[in-house]
């Protein structure tokens, strides 16, 4: 069985410094996926990152980063310079291969970040 | 760009009432899901269509039904409508398995929906 873990209920960061939105997954699959959703208070879920299990770079997009360790089962988020409008929850979720034939997948119970200004 | 589209956007039930979530996306993603957000947990898969024709069960499948419509429109439905499912319910639609494993789920709006 496949599972994430993010231990950080809640993190808060000062405005324009650098915050790590840990999570650990568990799976027995060689090949797999990870992914890092943000839902604002307005409640929608927005894609940020992607990670491959075979991507031999970190992923990087715009601010954000993952800092993928394969031997340690973490793929931790890192927004650096961090803004207000990145207060949010953050969920880090993995491809779920429970379900063959779609990509589905299944979700950490997330951490609230809050930007101070 | 709509993206997905999810209908309605809140909705309050009594015990015992049924209703029909809807749900459509104009990406021309053959695959598409319900899920549920519950207070502290992550999302929960009810239900997904990994193409047109096809559904299948989640991990909380109980208590709801899912239409795939046509290839734009994946409905859910509650038939008899209890507290426990008192949620924000969310759609998403992606591409298959097949193209690109490392393609994400879109996601809609969300409802919230309580029951009393």
């Amino acid at each position: 069985a496949q599972k994430i873990t993010q231990t950080q209920p809640g993190m808060f960061v000062q405005e324009k410094e650098a915050v790590t939105l840990d999570c650990t997954y568990d799976t027995s699959d060689q090949s797999y996926g990870l992914f890092w959703y943000k839902q604002p208070s307005s409640g929608e879920m927005i894609f940020l990152i992607y990670q491959g299990s075979y991507d031999e770079q970190n992923a990087t997009e715009g601010r954000y980063s993952l800092n993928f360790q394969k031997a340690r089962k973490s793929a931790n988020l890192v927004i650096s310079a961090s803004q207000l409008g990145d207060s949010a929850m953050y969920f880090c979720a993995m491809r779920d291969r429970s379900y063959p034939g779609a990509n589905n997948l299944f979700f950490g119970t997330g951490t609230r970040l809050t930007v101070i200004p | 760009n709509a993206g997905v589209t999810q209908t309605p956007k809140f909705q309050v039930l009594k015990t015992g009432q049924s209703m029909t979530l809807q749900c459509a996306q104009d990406m021309n993603h053959n695959s598409m899901y319900w899920y549920r957000q519950d207070p502290g947990m992550g999302l929960r898969l009810i239900y997904y269509s990994a193409s047109e024709g096809t559904t299948d069960k989640g991990e909380v499948p109980n208590g709801y039904n899912v239409s795939r419509l046509n290839k734009r429109e994946f409905s859910l439905r509650l038939e008899s409508a209890a507290p426990s499912q008192t949620s924000v319910y969310f759609c998403a639609s992606s591409e298959d398995t097949g193209v690109k494993g490392n393609q994400p789920q879109h996601f809609g709006d969300g409802t919230r929906l309580s029951i009393l």
